[in-house]
């Protein structure tokens, strides 16, 4: 399974646009990307998947340059409610196996 | 969506005691389910993998004589927690895999937090 690397922790003004970037070097060719949410005292939530060049849902998009070694999570105009920790996870054919969480970013979101 | 419950959602017992947490599948069927552990301030760490009808697969390092699994139907899998310690004191958290027209989509329960007295 493909070791993740994620800043941290970021920093982030309600309305701005975030971005997150996960690299990923030793993705495998049938490896997804995967993004998830967590708030403190819950279970991880879905945000978005992707395999290569770029997907957009309601509430993020996810950046996947033609070399898959990396990653990037762009979460649009960010509210308070932002606040939490963002996990990129790779893994064969989407959400079908195991995923290793590495240790996520924790985004704080401030007014 | 599709929907993963935890039961119960906090419990506390005494060291040496056992206890049982439940993860269910609410509107589909899961041959296949994860349980992992998180404990504060640190990412997920997985457990083992339930797999319906058969044994479950454990993490390297886990012990799974003290974390019994078992995954009886395709709705529910159990994890027992024996000879609780305060050590074991965590937060629990279950996933569970649905198929769906060929495509894979992994839910993830509410979790369940542990406290050991």
């Amino acid at each position: 399974l493909a070791k993740t690397t994620q800043p941290i922790s970021m920093d982030s003004y309600e309305g701005q646009e975030v971005n997150i970037t996960c690299s990923h070097n030793n993705i495998a060719t049938n490896d997804y990307i995967t993004w998830y949410q967590q708030f403190p005292s819950q279970g991880p939530r879905f945000i978005i998947q992707g395999y290569k060049t770029k997907v957009t849902n309601e509430v993020a998009s996810l950046f996947i340059p033609a070399d898959r070694k990396s990653s990037t999570l762009s979460l649009p105009r960010v509210s308070l409610s932002d606040t939490a920790v963002y996990y990129c996870l790779v893994g064969a054919s989407g959400n079908t196996g195991k995923l290793i969480f590495g240790q996520g970013t924790t985004l704080q979101v401030k007014p | 969506g599709a929907v993963v419950s935890q039961h119960p959602s906090r419990v506390i017992c005494k060291s040496g005691t056992s206890v049982k947490i439940e993860c269910r599948s609410l509107d589909f069927q899961a041959t296949t389910m994860f349980w992992y552990r998180q404990f504060p301030k640190q990412s997920l760490m997985l457990m083992a993998t339930s797999n319906e009808g058969s044994k479950a697969t454990y993490e390297q390092g886990v012990e799974k004589d003290k974390f019994l699994i078992n995954h009886a139907s395709l709705t529910l899998s159990t994890l027992t927690v024996t000879s609780a310690h305060p050590e074991d004191s965590s937060f629990y958290i279950c996933s569970a895999i649905r198929t769906s027209g060929g495509e894979y989509e992994q839910y993830f329960g509410p979790g369940t937090r542990l406290t050991v007295t």
